[in-house]
């Protein structure tokens, strides 16, 4: 039983235009969601993150929005870039010991 | 402020066998997590240690064991290797507070068990 599903396995940008990464979960037990970005070889490396207590976070070019009600959060990242081209993760957590739970990952690609 | 370190970087084992992988935290955390990490999948939490104690444990068999040091370095041991064992073991660390949940990761160890 997957808690955590980003259901596009890849997404294709053009340089400059905003991307947008979908992440749905199951678990209402979730506190805490974060994203996730890998490179080939490296391990992830924390984005950004938001407390269910809130409904948007932003931090520079990258911003989440989380839909409660949904079960849904989504990370935009505007202006695509580059650099950006990596597999996103998505991720969540009730807190404590609890560990993250990760979905499959999307992999965006930014065309110039 | 130095990073999440791992070794070793790739390790090839025989079914059966036992491996110990080794992490070095990032100064300052006092949690570790290890995750393992097969092809085409995200990260699956195994589990995670606060002040030198397992608190917290994803769906992983007993074999799968660690332990964390005074220093926050930790080791992850695998016992009676399995082919499906064969993943990216992932090691993150954190600050252990209720404020922050994020945990920061190292470049991993390959484990691939023949």
């Amino acid at each position: 039983d997957q808690q955590v599903k980003q259901n596009s396995p890849s997404l294709s940008v053009q340089e400059g235009r905003i991307s947008i990464l979908n992440c749905d979960y199951t678990n209402s037990m979730f506190d805490y969601f974060l994203w996730y970005k890998k490179y080939p070889a490296e391990g992830p490396t924390f984005l950004i993150s938001i407390s269910s207590i809130k409904d948007k976070n932003e931090d520079g070019r990258f911003t989440v929005f989380l839909n409660k009600s949904a079960k849904h959060l989504s990370l935009h990242i505007v202006p695509s870039q580059p650099g950006d081209s990596a597999v996103y993760f998505c991720a969540a957590t009730r807190g404590g010991a609890d560990g993250l739970t990760f979905g499959k990952g999307t992999h965006l690609i930014i065309q110039p | 402020e130095t990073g999440v370190t791992q070794s070793p970087t790739h390790l090839i084992k025989t079914r059966g066998q036992q491996v110990t992988l080794r992490c070095s935290s990032q100064s300052g955390h006092n949690t570790v997590s290890w995750y393992q990490q097969a092809l085409g999948q995200g990260p699956q939490f195994i589990f995670q240690y606060y002040r030198e104690e397992e608190n917290g444990r994803g769906n992983f068999p007993p074999r799968f064991s660690g332990l964390q040091f005074p220093n926050y370095s930790s080791e992850l041991n695998v016992n009676a290797l399995e082919l499906d064992d064969s993943a990216l073991y992932l090691c993150a660390s954190g600050e252990g507070t209720s404020l922050s949940f994020e945990q920061y990761f190292g470049p991993g160890t390959r484990l691939t068990v023949t």
